[in-house]
């Protein structure tokens, strides 16, 4: 089973509107959770970080708020554009520098 | 700029066969992962490397080996490729400082199994 739950799978938001993508942990060891952002044909590489000493995290129109005592966490995109269009992963970590990847979140911005 | 470079974009083998996903590092970094991502599952850590000969499982190596003899390169072994194998492999470094550290990912290499 997935220890990093995400969702929605898909999204759909007109230019302009914002993105919300939700993630879900249940290991209390975690203590870093990136984002990840893929365009189709590259890897994976990182979008924004938060430590769970903080409830949110902003740079530029990227958002992470966090909930520790629900164990959830949330990505924002404000002001989405086209070029925001992607695939978002949540990650978290504890110990170590191994990720646990939630399932992804395809975002589409029409224009 | 890390740059991490697979060996092949894309790779069609047949069930049964020994098949090698190579990766390259630049960056003199201690870390290395292999993952797979499949639709719906994200990625999913198949082995890691902390050090020169040196490699642990992660959540997914049943089916797989690694090797690591120089610290930019980092090999995947699928000793008998079968059907379920066929996905994105996605290789990734990281410098040695933790959890914290960014991890720099190939572009991958999209494996498909016959």
């Amino acid at each position: 089973q997935q220890q990093v739950k995400q969702s929605p799978q898909s999204l759909i938001v007109q230019k302009g509107g914002i993105s919300i993508i939700n993630c879900a942990y249940e290991n209390t060891a975690f203590d870093y959770f990136p984002w990840y952002q893929q365009f189709p044909g590259k890897g994976p590489a990182l979008l924004i970080a938060i430590r769970p000493d903080v409830s949110e995290k902003k740079e530029g129109r990227f958002t992470i708020s966090f909930n520790k005592s629900a164990k959830q966490f949330s990505l924002h995109i404000m002001d989405s554009q086209p070029g925001d269009s992607a695939t978002y992963f949540c990650a978290a970590s504890g110990a170590g520098n191994k990720l646990t990847f939630g399932g992804g979140t395809r975002v589409l911005v029409k224009p | 700029d890390v740059k991490v470079t697979q060996s092949s974009r894309y790779l069609v083998k047949r069930t049964g066969e020994k098949v090698f996903l190579e990766c390259v590092q630049d960056m003199d970094h201690e870390n290395m992962f292999w993952y797979r991502q499949d639709p719906g599952l994200g990625l999913r850590l198949i082995y890691f490397s902390y050090d020169v000969k040196m490699k642990e499982k992660g959540d997914i190596p049943e089916g797989y080996s690694v090797s690591r003899e120089k610290k930019e390169r980092f090999s995947l072994i699928l000793e008998s490729a079968s059907t379920n194998q066929t996905s994105m492999y996605l290789c990734a470094s990281s410098s040695g400082g933790g959890a914290v550290e960014t991890q720099y990912f190939g572009p991958g290499t999209r494996l498909l199994v016959l």
